[in-house]
């Protein structure tokens, strides 16, 4: 089936670690993109990609950091750096254009223990 | 900027219902489009509709309908007869240019619905 798989589902960091949270897509999609959703916040976009080897930093990058080697992967770092990184991690795929809905996984939620 | 408000953070109704969830947009851009994304408890975002600035036709899809007014830069959202499977959290969304030739969504805040039986 075509979608967008994120892993794993919860994840638990320790102060001072990094993680990696991994999102692949198979939808064939050249945009790839982070968010952040916290209760009561919306989501708010850390990191967008619109092409292999490329990517820019969204509104909230800080502390965070990604790399697009492959089309369909999009793995998000979160770093030591990020002071409050509790949260759930939306990773979405979309086609180009303004017009185009973007296609979302089901979600990391990050709990710093 | 762009933005997207949604001024209900929580709305509760008992089944069947009508119910309608606000969303007001600000965008100086004059070719743009608006989302509709339902998220239930499993967390994964589903997306229900777009539509672009140039279409202002209201749109009916069962019990879901939408009307667009630029007028008022509103995209509402009504469920009819609404039903306990509709409670989740539904965000509206404005794409905008990002980058040199990218785009994203500009998410509002969510407004949470419960229906109760």
């Amino acid at each position: 089936d075509g979608g967008i798989t994120q892993s794993p589902k919860y994840l638990f960091r320790k102060e001072g670690q990094n993680v990696t949270l991994s999102c692949e897509q198979n939808l064939n999609h050249d945009a790839m993109y982070w968010y952040r959703q916290d209760p009561g916040q919306g989501l708010r976009l850390i990191y967008y990609s619109q092409i292999v080897n490329d990517f820019q930093k969204g509104d909230i990058a800080e502390g965070y950091s990604v790399s697009r080697e492959k089309k369909e992967s999009f793995p998000l770092t979160v770093t030591s750096a990020q002071k409050n990184p509790t949260a759930f991690y939306l990773c979405a795929s979309s086609m180009y254009g303004l017009n185009t809905e973007a296609f979302f996984g089901q979600g990391t939620r990050l709990t710093v223990v | 900027a762009q933005k997207v408000t949604q001024a209900q953070t929580e709305i509760s109704v008992v089944e069947k219902e009508d119910v309608t969830l606000d969303c007001v947009y600000e965008t100086r851009d004059t070719t743009y489009y608006l989302f509709w994304y339902k998220q239930p408890p499993s967390g994964e975002l589903v997306f229900l509709i777009r539509r672009n600035s140039f279409d202002e036709q209201n749109e009916i899809s069962g019990r879901y309908s939408w009307n667009f007014q630029k007028s008022t830069s509103s995209f509402n959202f009504t469920i009819t007869a609404s039903q306990v499977v509709d409670s989740a959290v539904y965000f509206c969304a404005l794409s905008e240019a990002v980058g040199q030739a990218g785009t994203a969504l500009i998410f509002g805040k969510g407004t949470t619905l419960s229906v109760s039986s």
